[in-house]
């Protein structure tokens, strides 16, 4: 069983302040690595997807940077606004014949402060 | 791009009753299929997945079961719904890149 961890578990910060989570996995056997926003009574949102270690991606304010080697992923969000209130999901992607597993962390949830 | 549609978005069963919910998806073929399960105070655990037709694997004993009648269709089931089964349930599908999610059924059974 993949233990996929995230933390803080949930984050308190004021609009406009940059902040960043953390997602730990097992570094053997690595696929891939996944994010997502969740917010209440929507979809879950795919922010990135990351394989090669080292991977930096960007979409907007938010970031993100991968490190196989050491199992870990960081999600940053630069001067948060209330509009990124949400879950952060990070999943680890383990192929199974044509299928990809997801292996989820239990989140981290982001209410910012106006 | 794909469209994933889910319902009911919430559903109140008694124990020991039926359960179907359905996942259809708009916009792609042959998509891989998911039902994960998100248990209170708990991360989204996968529950079955399907890679065609009236193929399904499972990945935790339990008390519900999948069926895929058609290409685009995903369907979980239970026969008798047990206090434990309390959850909110997403349907997603993958055709390359990330997972495409419904927008899920939150289940009390009570």
């Amino acid at each position: 069983i993949l233990n996929v961890e995230q933390s803080p578990q949930s984050l308190h910060v004021q609009e406009g302040d940059s902040t960043n989570f953390t997602c730990s996995f097992p570094s053997s056997n690595f696929y891939a690595l996944h994010w997502y926003r969740w917010e209440t009574a929507k979809s879950p949102e795919a922010l990135f997807v990351m394989t090669l270690n080292g991977d930096e991606k960007k979409k907007g304010r938010i970031s993100a940077t991968l490190n196989t080697k050491e199992g870990y992923s960081y999600l940053y969000i630069k001067g948060s606004q209330p509009e990124d209130s949400a879950t952060y999901l990070c999943a680890l992607g383990v192929p199974s014949g044509s299928a990809r597993q997801l292996t989820f962390g239990s989140g981290t949830q982001l209410t910012v402060l106006p | 791009s794909q469209t994933i549609h889910q319902w009911p978005a919430t559903l109140v069963q008694p124990v020991g009753s039926p359960l179907s919910l359905e996942c259809t998806v708009e916009g792609t073929s042959n998509p891989n299929l998911y039902w994960y399960r998100q248990a209170a105070g708990r991360g989204l655990q996968l529950l079955f997945y399907s890679v065609g037709i009236g193929q399904i694997s499972s990945e935790v004993p339990q008390n519900l079961s999948a069926s895929r009648p058609q290409d685009r269709q995903f369907i979980l089931s239970s026969k008798k719904l047990l206090l434990s089964d309390s959850g909110f349930y997403l349907c997603a599908s993958d055709r390359g890149g990330g997972y495409t999610f419904g927008s899920g059924t939150r289940l009390t059974v009570v």
